[in-house]
């Protein structure tokens, strides 16, 4: 079945990179995507990635896959104190359109 | 500003009330799903649809869960008979996706609570 886990919280001090991890148990996942989530707002789509690329950056943002260890991570390059959320990785697996949700890493970012 | 619309964005209902919420999504999206989130949860999937067709559910989606989209645009989601576990966020996404690449864009969502 579909899981996915992440770390409950990171910390970091402006200017720092981040680095918020996720694992996946199914092997048939097609694309991982990050989402962030602001306090009282929506989710905001960050990026994604499709389960045969091993990297893809965007502007201040990577996100690499280790599809063989089922392992996630996305790397924010000079941490802003607007970073500061809760973000969510998710999955879709082939042939279906359900976003599989973690339960989300609290990124907290100290000036 | 993600394009997706959510009305109301609050409700307070007793328990045994029905429920309504609507979802104007994206508009040129064909696909729509509902989720829900709990304090401390990532957002949970309930129902799909691409164009007017509901295409996948949720074991979550009990038989007082109601979701249509009757035209392909907008849709609605109804509760009935509320009990005090059906207090969530109730989020809404679209996607144009084809294929198996799907980015959602979520609305701002319904907060409910029952009490």
């Amino acid at each position: 079945g579909e899981d996915v886990e992440q770390s409950l919280f990171l910390s970091v001090r402006e200017g720092d990179s981040s680095v918020i991890n996720c694992t996946y148990t199914d092997s048939s996942s097609t694309y991982l995507y990050w989402y962030k989530q602001e306090p009282g707002a929506g989710l905001q789509l960050l990026t994604y990635i499709f389960s045969n690329m091993d990297m893809k950056q965007d502007q201040r943002l990577t996100v690499l896959l280790n599809k063989k260890d089922k392992h996630l991570s996305l790397r924010i390059a000079d941490t802003q104190t607007g970073d500061s959320a809760i973000y969510f990785c998710a999955e879709t697996v082939s042939g279906r359109r359900a976003l599989t949700f973690g339960s989300g890493t609290r990124l907290q970012v100290q000036p | 500003d993600t394009g997706v619309s959510q009305d109301p964005r609050h409700k307070i209902t007793k328990r045994g009330q029905n429920v309504t919420f609507r979802c104007d999504p994206i508009s040129e999206h064909n696909r729509l799903y509902w989720y829900r989130q709990t304090l401390g949860q990532g957002p949970e999937f309930l129902t799909y649809f691409q164009n007017e067709a509901q295409l996948e559910k949720s074991r979550l989606l009990s038989d007082r869960f109601s979701a249509e989209r009757p035209k392909g645009s907008f849709s609605t989601l109804e509760i009935q008979r509320t009990e005090q576990g059906d207090s969530a966020m109730y989020l809404c996404a679209s996607s144009k996706g084809s294929g198996d690449r799907n980015e959602q864009y979520f609305g701002p969502g319904t907060r409910l609570t029952v009490t």
